[in-house]
């Protein structure tokens, strides 16, 4: 398995100000992920987090808003920027292919983001 | 048209009964994985197990087992003995082998043990 830090574990941000999230693992992984989950809601992919490129976001989900770095295999930031109350979610950072096996996925702790 | 199906918003068990929770899924795709999470009121997403599709055998982790039943496409969670501890969200997900690793997701059910 991995074990996975997320900081922070929370915060409250006003409207129109940025939020950058990091994931950090303590071992080397193929794939990154960011995820987002809404109030009582299921997972939503925002995008994948790729080695030393931009990400792949999906659909609904833009570079501007949602910049991504992964500068190594261990590592990721994700950033929420020019906030608004919809993006209070908590966010997650998840991984596959720790030791090069890929049918387990792990995820962070999650932060867990107010935008007042 | 869902991919991923959990038909049980909430279910209500006695403590040390089994739980089966279900998961019916939808893929044309001949190679995929199946995951299960419980995510309690922490938010914390624990991996539970995997199935893959090729697998002869139906996984099992401590108390977790799933029933996989390939031609029926159901995918379901049961488990034993059910503790206090195990009232949380319980999510299905699956991978498809050409989705880049992508997770498609159940909207959960809501399992909460009675002592």
């Amino acid at each position: 398995s991995a074990v996975i830090s997320q900081k922070p574990s929370r915060d409250i941000c006003q409207r129109g100000t940025s939020l950058t999230i990091q994931c950090q693992v303590d071992s080397q992984v193929t794939m990154m992920f960011w995820y987002r989950q809404q109030p009582g809601q299921s997972l939503t992919l925002i995008a994948t987090a790729n080695q030393g490129s931009e990400a792949t976001y999906e659909s609904g989900f833009v570079i501007d808003k949602f910049p991504i770095s992964r500068p190594n295999l261990t590592f990721s930031t994700l950033t929420v920027s020019n906030m608004s109350p919809e993006d209070s979610s908590i966010y997650l950072c998840s991984v596959t292919g720790v030791g090069g096996v890929d049918n387990e996925q792990f995820f962070g702790p999650g932060t867990r983001l107010t935008v007042l | 048209a869902q991919k991923i199906t959990q038909t049980q918003p909430g279910m209500f068990v006695q403590e040390k009964e089994a739980v089966t929770l279900d998961c019916t899924y939808d893929t044309s795709d001949p190679s995929y994985g199946l995951f299960w999470y419980k995510q309690p009121s922490s938010g914390e997403m624990i991996f539970l197990i995997y199935q893959g599709s090729y697998d002869q055998q139906n996984a099992t982790e401590g108390r977790y087992s799933l029933n996989f039943q390939k031609a029926r496409k159901s995918a379901n969670l049961v488990i034993s003995a059910s503790q206090l501890g195990d009232s949380a969200m319980y999510f299905c997900a699956m991978r498809e082998v050409d989705s880049n690793y992508q997770l498609i997701w159940g909207a959960g059910t809501k399992l909460i043990i009675k002592p």
